[in-house]
């Protein structure tokens, strides 16, 4: 089955705490990136990643962290550093980042507790 | 002045009716375009891309107008599924940063 496949679908987070959330692709895409969405709101990069071994910051990536040692792999932490983590949070792929279709996983939903 | 506006409406239209939105960008240099469509709680997907001469997919037309910076959509003949909230999506270069999603339309469809 192909695609993009996001883990956990629902994640509950102590104050003071890291989460780190999975995304594996098996599309092949080289581009992954990690949106944030809050409630009414559109989407906000956090970080992206063009290719293995390199990353760069968006427009929030105060309070996370990523890393790309695999084509495959685009996981994102969620540091204690982050004072609003509560939001759902989006991976996406795309074969390459100019003008090129962005596809999403199903989609991470983080709560603080 | 953001960089995609949308009217976040909600649209409430009863079903069969012809519903219409547009999404703003203040960048002249976009390259590409697209409208995705996101169900409550759920992951955007790609509804169309939108391209200069407009295209048109079943019940789903879209309009790209660079001089006035605008694409729209337009949706005929509307059903009960089709309620769902509309993002605009601009892609303004060759970074990722300069993907650009608007805020969304909602659209409800009442039977």
């Amino acid at each position: 089955d192909g695609g993009i496949t996001q883990s956990p679908k629902y994640l509950f987070r102590k104050e003071g705490q890291n989460v780190t959330l999975s995304c594996e692709q098996n599309l092949n895409h080289d581009a992954m990136y990690w949106y944030r969405q809050d409630p009414g709101q559109g989407l906000r990069l956090i970080y992206y990643s063009q290719i293995v071994n390199d990353f760069q910051k968006g427009d929030i990536a105060e309070g996370y962290s990523v890393s790309r040692e695999k084509k495959e792999s685009f996981p994102l932490t969620v540091t204690s550093a982050q004072k609003n983590p509560t939001a759902f949070y989006l991976c996406a792929t795309s074969d390459r980042p100019s003008g090129n279709t962005i596809y999403f996983g199903e989609g991470s939903w983080l709560t603080v507790v | 002045r953001k960089e995609v506006e949308q009217d976040p409406g909600p649209f409430n239209v009863p079903e069969g009716a012809t519903v219409a939105f547009n999404c703003t960008y203040s960048n002249s240099a976009s390259q590409s375009f697209f409208w995705y469509r996101q169900d409550c709680r759920k992951e955007p997907k790609l509804l169309m891309s939108v391209y200069s001469s407009g295209n048109e997919d079943g019940r789903f037309t879209a309009q790209l107008n660079r001089a006035s910076q605008y694409i729209s959509l337009l949706i005929r003949d509307s059903k009960l599924s089709d309620s769902a909230t509309y993002l605009c999506v601009v892609n303004g270069g060759s970074s990722a940063s300069k993907i650009i999603f608007g805020s969304g339309t909602r659209l409800s469809i009442r039977p």
